[in-house]
């Protein structure tokens, strides 16, 4: 079955403009993660969807939000750039969302975003 | 701050196998053990995964020890293809999900 779908590949905004990243998750799969990963920080959680509700959000400004449609594809856009956000920007999804049980996430091959 | 601590490298021979250790010492009784590794300029890849008991599949083994305070990932027969950054991770329901820096694991021909 097709894998986790990250659109646009690659993408160079300018500082202060904003950017909407795309994300489709694997057929049946109803939770959606969002991570952003820096040479300097490493792999960072953003935030996780699951059935078009947030259920958890990591250490990011208000800049950065996300939201998840019915058909859970999810989107995740950042305000007003700054030269910091460049970084990939990997999406993963899980068949459901992890409440007491364990599931695997399976990523995207990313979203390289370059701010200039 | 991590839950889990790695090396931040290792080597192994190519053929030979690849023992990955990682420590977990303040893990919750419900909190599993995932291990993902990314290969360069990809994104991660889900390798195995446990609670309490060992566990095994066609990728690789995951001995967790009995007072689960720590793990070791088990590649049987590294190829040059395992060189990636091997991720450890400890993780529960609404919990943030914390990917330390891992172990850089370069398999040498």
């Amino acid at each position: 079955k097709a894998g986790v779908t990250q659109t646009p590949r690659y993408l160079i905004k300018t500082r202060g403009q904003q950017v909407t990243l795309s994300c489709s998750p694997i057929s049946g799969h109803r939770s959606v993660s969002w991570y952003q990963q820096t040479p300097g920080q490493g792999l960072q959680f953003l935030f996780e969807y699951f059935s078009e509700t947030q259920r958890n959000k990591g250490n990011f400004p208000g800049r950065f939000s996300g939201r998840q449609f019915s058909n859970s594809r999810s989107e995740m856009n950042v305000s007003t750039l700054e030269l910091g956000d460049s970084a990939l920007y990997l999406c993963a999804s899980s068949l459901i969302a992890r409440q007491g049980g364990s599931t695997e996430a399976f990523f995207g091959q990313g979203t390289r975003l370059t701010v200039v | 701050d991590a839950k889990t601590t790695q090396p931040p490298s290792m080597d192994c021979a190519e053929g030979r196998a690849a023992n990955l250790p990682c420590n977990h010492s303040t893990i919750s009784g419900n909190e599993y053990v995932y291990w993902y590794r990314q290969i360069h300029s990809q994104g991660p890849q889900y390798i195995i995964h446990g609670l309490k008991n060992n566990e095994t599949n066609e990728m690789a083994s995951l001995i967790i020890t009995e007072d689960r305070k720590s793990s070791t990932l088990i590649l049987p027969h590294a190829t040059l293809r395992d060189t990636a950054v091997y991720y450890c991770i400890a993780e529960t329901s609404y919990d943030k999900v914390i990917f330390g820096p891992g172990t850089s694991l370069s398999v040498i021909p």
